[in-house]
């Protein structure tokens, strides 16, 4: 199975500041990478596809780059709607495997 | 819009089965493959296999091989996933996903989840 490892595990970040999440895939994915946002109580909500394609509806401060083994989110000025938990996603290989998850929370 | 609607939490004995829906609607049923997911308890994301809504062919990841059976009824635009022997481990939300995420559309829609406690 590949093994995908987020880190940071968790960050406390201030509104306004830039924030990047790092996503390192024990092998190869290619650009077969998605990444999702998912609130207290909710559903995850997909942010990022194709590695580096913005979800429509998706507010231009995220975006997403990287291929092959490593990938970051980097969310350009935090919103307080945006304190949350982040999940990457390789749908590469069987079984599609997730990152543990990286939860953003106020400093 | 676009709507993926589960059936009710359940609650179950160790050793029995549980079958949670999800009914789709606002778009092709057909047209996307149903993923499910599923988060224990303060925990992260699994993922639990696919079933292409279209033909009916299956993908399970192992770990859940010979416990998960996933079907659909493409009359009533509707997806089930079915668990048996449950453990108090799978005490979990599991939700439906509607997406091709290999075909590099934006399409991609969840379910609200459906929480299954298995207590003894």
């Amino acid at each position: 199975d590949i093994q995908m490892t987020q880190s940071p595990s968790s960050l406390s970040a201030s509104v306004g500041d830039r924030v990047t999440i790092t996503c390192r895939a024990s092998q190869g994915v290619g650009n077969d990478l998605n990444w999702y946002q998912q609130k207290p109580g909710k559903a995850p909500k997909r942010l990022i596809y194709a590695a580096s394609t913005l979800q429509t509806g998706v507010p231009s401060r995220f975006s997403g780059s990287g291929s092959g083994t490593e990938f970051t989110l980097t969310i350009s000025s935090l919103q307080p709607e945006d304190f949350a938990t982040y999940y990457c996603l390789q749908h590469n290989n069987y079984p599609r495997t997730f990152g543990q998850g990286t939860k953003v929370e106020i400093k | 819009q676009v709507q993926l609607v589960q059936s009710g939490a359940e609650v179950k004995t160790p050793g029995a089965s549980v079958k949670v829906s999800c009914k789709a609607s606002g778009y092709t049923f057909t047209a996307y493959y149903i993923h499910w997911v599923r988060q224990a308890p303060g925990q992260g994301l699994d993922w639990m296999g696919w079933i292409d809504a279209n033909g009916g062919g299956t993908n399970y990841a192992q770990n859940f091989q010979g416990r998960v059976t996933m079907t659909r009824d493409t009359s009533i635009n509707t997806a089930y996933m079915e668990m048996s022997r449950l453990r108090s481990d799978d005490t979990a939300i599991y939700y439906c996903v509607s997406s091709n995420w290999n075909g590099g559309t934006d399409f991609d829609y969840w379910g609200q989840g459906t929480l299954v406690t298995v207590s003894s």
